[in-house]
């Protein structure tokens, strides 16, 4: 069953605009982490943030966590075309490995 | 290559049929972890070793499915009297511990 759900379901926006997307999960976590997945290709890690941290960021990409309100966003500051994919969030539960995916957002970013 | 890989990339078997599904984990990688993931949607756990033993399996949807690890480090999921829902993609993901998952190549199963 999916945990999360991402929010907006698909986003588009100019390239170099910045894009915010929010996911929402039910559960006490250890971890949440973020994937993107390009059209047809496999799923590829972007950033983890632990249940202590409130945020963290890598390159152009920054999350909070917010674990009163069960949720996180992602943003992408100065999109760029190569950008346009699926982004999903995931959850990792307390004392469990596994993922629990979330529905994922479109993200399209127009040249 | 270091990544996680997959075989076969692409399945097409008719209903009835068992297939089984490779999963090549990245080299030293102490968890390996099976995902299906329908068009349109997240991946959805089906099962993870710790090793050679098999941690959770909770996501397994009916006994159709099974997997193992045998020497911890290859792993085959099989699902047998295959079924049109089954069709899917399969994905496998592997890690070193608790944390980021590195994703494979996935296998498309189309059951006709």
């Amino acid at each position: 069953s999916q945990q999360g759900e991402e929010d907006p379901q698909a986003l588009s926006i100019q390239e170099g605009e910045n894009a915010t997307m929010n996911c929402s999960y039910k559960t006490s976590i250890n971890n949440l982490q973020w994937y993107r997945q390009n059209s047809g290709r496999g799923l590829v890690h972007l950033i983890l943030i632990r249940s202590n941290e409130r945020e963290k960021h890598s390159g152009r990409l920054r999350v909070t966590l917010d674990t009163s309100k069960k949720s996180s966003s992602l943003l992408i500051t100065a999109s760029r075309a190569a950008d346009t994919a699926s982004y999903f969030c995931a959850t990792a539960d307390l004392g469990n490995e596994k993922l629990t995916f979330g529905t994922g957002t479109r993200l399209t970013i127009i040249p | 290559g270091a990544g996680v890989s997959q075989s076969p990339r692409y399945k097409v078997t008719k209903r009835g049929q068992d297939v089984a599904l490779r999963c090549d984990p990245i080299s030293g990688h102490v968890s390996l972890y099976w995902y299906r993931q329908a068009l349109g949607q997240g991946p959805e756990f089906l099962t993870y070793f710790n090793y050679e033993a098999q941690q959770d399996k909770s996501g397994l949807p009916n006994d159709r499915f099974s997997a193992e690890r045998p020497e911890g480090s290859i792993s085959t999921l099989t699902i047998q009297r295959t079924e049109q829902r089954d069709s899917a993609m399969y994905r496998c993901a592997s890690s070193p511990g608790l944390g980021e998952q590195f994703f494979g190549p996935g296998t498309r199963l189309t059951v006709l």
